[in-house]
């Protein structure tokens, strides 16, 4: 059982729009630690897509975005592509724990 | 440009030991903290330890507590996971990352460890 809770799979049709939600509690995203994002691509190992909550790597396109409210965190993906097919992981700071905490991932089905 | 390369995973018994290794290239190794994080078979990604760049702080999830210890070698640009007692559930591919302040930048391609009898 993670502490950060995503829903376990998403779909979209290509050039749609999808949100996939990371929800956490008061000891770490209510806590204001920043949340960061991962694409996982089957087989490869994960890639750094969006850190401190909104804020997009150089190289990562801007179709990505991501959003923050209260105890929860959100990754958009816009325009929707076949390459986006994937596992995304959120990440944040826990103090209960203290250390660092993976979401359980969201499986982005490309329809 | 930043390269990270683990080696070291294998088949092992339980109640065995492994060692990780992770040789770093493309940037100043000794100003990064380090990670290794961890993913079973079909299930998702768990932070197994991380070390900060001169080695003065450690985690360990409770997972591995008391069984693996972290270490690095700045001068070989190299990360280490010595891992005992080594169960069942410890079976995952084994990434080592690059850490900034805003998340993990920067990962290996895995090595793949396996706890089977």
């Amino acid at each position: 059982q993670s502490v950060l809770t995503q829903p376990p799979s998403v779909s979209g049709a290509p050039g749609q729009r999808v949100t996939i939600s990371c929800t956490g509690s008061s000891s770490n995203i209510g806590a204001g630690y920043p949340v960061h994002w991962y694409q996982q691509v089957p087989g490869t190992a994960p890639k750094f897509l969006i850190f401190s909550n909104t804020n997009r790597p150089s190289g990562v396109p801007d179709r990505f975005s991501g959003s923050k409210s209260g105890t929860s965190v959100s990754l958009v993906i816009t325009g929707l592509q076949a390459e986006d097919e994937a596992d995304y992981y959120c990440q944040s700071y826990d103090t209960s724990l203290s250390g660092r905490v993976f979401g359980g991932g969201t499986k982005l089905t490309v329809l | 440009q930043v390269q990270l390369v683990e080696s070291g995973g294998g088949l092992v018994k339980p109640g065995g030991s492994l060692r990780l290794s992770c040789t770093a290239s493309g940037f100043t190794f000794s100003n990064y903290y380090m990670s290794w994080i961890r993913q079973a078979p079909g299930k998702g990604l768990e932070w197994v330890s991380y070390m900060s760049g001169s080695g003065n702080f450690i985690y360990y999830s409770d997972s591995v507590k008391g069984r693996f210890t972290i270490s690095r070698d700045n001068a070989k640009n190299s990360l280490y996971l010595q891992m005992h007692s080594l169960r069942a559930e410890d079976t995952a591919v084994y990434y080592c990352a690059r850490d900034t302040e805003v998340g993990s930048d920067f990962w290996g391609q895995g090595t793949l460890v396996t706890v089977s009898s």
